[in-house]
């Protein structure tokens, strides 16, 4: 079965850091470009950061540049996140997600995990 | 605030087509390929449409995308009680470098 599970959340205080993990299954993880999304309680989606299948490009959201970090371990099918100087907006449930075709990005993401809750409060 | 528009609201009764908006700009739908999204309510977002108009398999064809200039529709037919959700549209944006979804449209179904 393809799936995405998404670990590491919970409370953090302002300031804060936090890893959040993704493992992979089912799929040929090295093949897909992937991706972070978060959403704020009750708001819509944001796109938080993708990186190629190789990791040659990462990119992110003007919101998240210079405090979080996304990384890939091919060789064990997991997605990472750091996450550095937490504000409470940063607030969100955080979902991994796949792009749809292979060796592109942007294309859509049709496999997501269930998301991963973190919240930033003192 | 996105750079994707969209209805906040749409609504219809079952069997109904309902159609939903999203509006760009010529540096995100105007130049690269657009997505919708459905989301159930406490559930994971789900691809409906990618590359404009092309279903992943097991999203039945009442789902269909166009697009037209720097504007794309999400179009479900027949409509069903379980529609009932928040869609987004989304793209690629030049300009931001980066993903970007729509303002999202809360679906009804009376």
């Amino acid at each position: 079965e393809v799936q995405l599970v998404e670990s590491g959340g919970g409370l953090v205080e302002p300031g804060g850091s936090l890893r959040l993990s993704c493992a992979a299954s089912g799929f040929n993880f090295i093949d897909y470009t992937m991706n972070w999304v978060r959403q704020a309680p009750g708001r819509g989606l944001e796109w938080v950061s993708s990186i190629s299948p190789t990791a040659n490009y990462k990119y992110y959201a003007d919101s998240v540049r210079g405090r979080f970090t996304i990384s890939r371990d091919n060789a064990e099918n997991s997605l990472y996140l750091q996450l550095h100087s937490l504000r409470v907006e940063d607030t969100a449930v955080y979902y991994c997600a796949r792009d749809v075709l292979k060796n592109s990005y942007a294309t859509g993401f049709d496999i997501w995990g269930r998301g991963a809750m973190l919240t930033v409060s003192s | 605030h996105s750079v994707l528009t969209q209805p906040p609201s749409a609504s219809g009764t079952p069997g109904q087509r309902v159609t939903i908006s999203c509006s760009g700009t010529s540096s995100n739908i105007g130049r690269y390929t657009v997505n919708w999204y459905q989301q159930l309510p406490g559930t994971a977002p789900k691809l409906l449409i990618y590359s404009d108009n092309q279903r992943p398999s097991g999203v039945p064809d009442r789902f269909s995308g166009s697009k037209s200039g720097t504007s794309v529709s999400l179009a479900i037919g027949g409509l069903q009680s379980d529609d009932e959700a928040d869609y987004f549209c989304a793209t690629w944006d030049d300009r931001l470098n980066g993903y970007v979804f729509g303002t999202g449209t809360k679906v009804t179904v009376l």
